[in-house]
């Protein structure tokens, strides 16, 4: 059973451009999360979504970040008008459901320029 | 709101010796909690969880932890350390008010010597 998928791995854009994460669930997995390791800050929560459902997004910043998970497809992490303040680790993880353990992706690293 | 406290940036041991991280938290009602490990540039990898039962818990490469509701702590252990097991370690706590987000303690860098 494949893992967590995340792609890409490494992505750089410079400022003003849009990043465009994507991530796979395991499968059998609806429940994806979405967290953020800033340098020196930890990880945190950004957003949790169900297929075609957005259940939390009260760790989002307000601008230029939106995320979906389509009824087919992989859950995408869009990030617009990049800042190098954006540039971090960005993970996504998946569970069967909302109660069960989660488990997280390889990551994508961004690096605003 | 749920919080967990990893008190100590960094943890140093010979190999051979136990280990013990330490984590403890905060929570209303009944906490979820969970040990993640990172090894650099990777994701997170599960190690174990306690959600209710008996207050050691066993998991993945011969670690455990304990829940101490009087404490509230949940310190990860391993009775012997290996040098692969140098690496970032987080404790979670599952926010069971809204959403079932992880919320992350700080990490903590363990770092064992041969």
């Amino acid at each position: 059973n494949a893992g967590v998928m995340q792609n890409p791995r490494h992505l750089v854009r410079r400022r003003g451009q849009e990043a465009r994460l994507r991530c796979s669930p395991m499968k059998g997995h609806s429940h994806v999360y979405w967290y953020r390791q800033l340098p020196e800050e930890g990880l945190k929560f950004m957003v949790y979504l169900q297929k075609e459902n957005i259940i939390d997004e009260s760790g989002m910043p307000k601008e230029r970040f939106s995320a979906e998970f389509p009824k087919e497809g992989p859950s995408i992490l869009r990030i617009q008008q990049v800042v190098r303040g954006d540039s971090a680790a960005y993970f996504c993880a998946s569970s069967p459901s909302g109660k069960e353990t989660q488990y997280f992706g390889p990551g994508t690293r961004l690096l605003v320029l | 709101a749920q919080s967990v406290a990893q008190p100590e940036d960094q943890v140093n041991v010979a190999e051979g010796n136990p280990l013990t991280v330490k984590c403890t938290y905060s929570v209303s009602g009944n906490p979820y909690l969970f040990w993640y490990v990172q090894y650099p540039n990777r994701g997170l990898q599960f190690l174990l969880k306690y959600i209710t039962g008996d207050n050691l818990v066993k998991g993945s490469y011969g670690f455990e932890a304990e829940f101490n509701k009087s404490q509230t702590s949940f310190h990860l252990k391993k009775p012997s350390a290996l040098v692969s097991d140098s690496a970032l370690y987080f404790c979670a706590v599952r926010d069971m008010e809204y959403g079932n987000k992880l919320v992350f303690g700080a990490g903590t860098i363990l770092r064992v010597k041969s």
